[in-house]
């Protein structure tokens, strides 16, 4: 079945640090892939997306492409700050069958120190 | 435009019990998904509402329910709680199922005792 799986947190880094957050996925045929943010005590909001292989998402910084060769979508942010401290989730959802069903990894925890 | 919202933020249950949450979706999106979130499972898929029609449903037991209105706005039950119910349950809302993005709400916490 489908899966997403990303590498295990929490990551901890100094502000101004470049950050990776790894995600891979295991599906068929040509998902969709998310990143999603959660902020203590809040709902998701959408990072950014990329719906075709090689696409880049971009968002506040933050980037990521789909690499179907690798089934990786791994994120990125050159330079990172304390307000970025939260649990990031990457995602996909599956184009066949019109429906929005999300699959999410477990989440990785970012704390960022001054 | 208002965001997804959803009712009650909190809610405290005994076991066996039931319960109902409300989920009111962005003015003009017809299609709203339902999340358990616990630290366990992580997040979840409970069921997607289009057009008042259950179109997904997750792999959760018969306990759990939910119906969408022709408003848009979309509850979903719980019966006979059980403590492993306690999670945060979320809402989401897009335009329609599929390609269109997801907007989530801030979530119902729910805790069975």
């Amino acid at each position: 079945g489908n899966s997403v799986t990303q590498m295990e947190g929490p990551v901890t880094l100094s502000e101004e640090a470049f950050l990776t957050i790894n995600c891979t996925y295991t599906a068929t045929g040509y998902p969709s892939l998310f990143w999603y943010v959660q902020y203590p005590g809040e709902g998701l909001q959408l990072l950014l997306k990329a719906t075709k292989a090689d696409d880049k998402g971009s968002n506040k910084g933050f980037e990521a492409t789909y690499r179907k060769e690798t089934t990786s979508f791994h994120l990125e942010k050159g330079s990172v700050q304390v307000s970025d401290s939260a649990v990031y989730f990457c995602a996909l959802s599956q184009k066949a069958g019109n429906t929005g069903k999300l699959i999410f990894g477990q989440g990785t925890t970012l704390q960022v120190k001054p | 435009k208002a965001g997804v919202t959803q009712t009650p933020r909190y809610l405290i249950k005994t076991r066996g019990q039931q319960v109902t949450l409300s989920c009111s979706p962005i003015s003009g999106h017809r299609s709203v998904s339902w999340y358990q979130q616990t630290p366990g499972q992580g997040l979840q898929f409970l069921f997607e509402y289009f057009s008042e029609t259950q179109r997904n449903k997750g792999n959760f037991p018969g306990r759990f329910s939910g119906r969408q209105f022709s408003n848009s706005r979309s509850e979903m039950n719980v019966s006979t709680l059980e403590l492993g119910d306690s999670a945060l349950y979320l809402c989401a809302s897009s335009l329609e199922p599929g390609v269109y993005e997801q907007y989530f709400g801030p979530g119902t916490r729910l805790t069975v005792t």
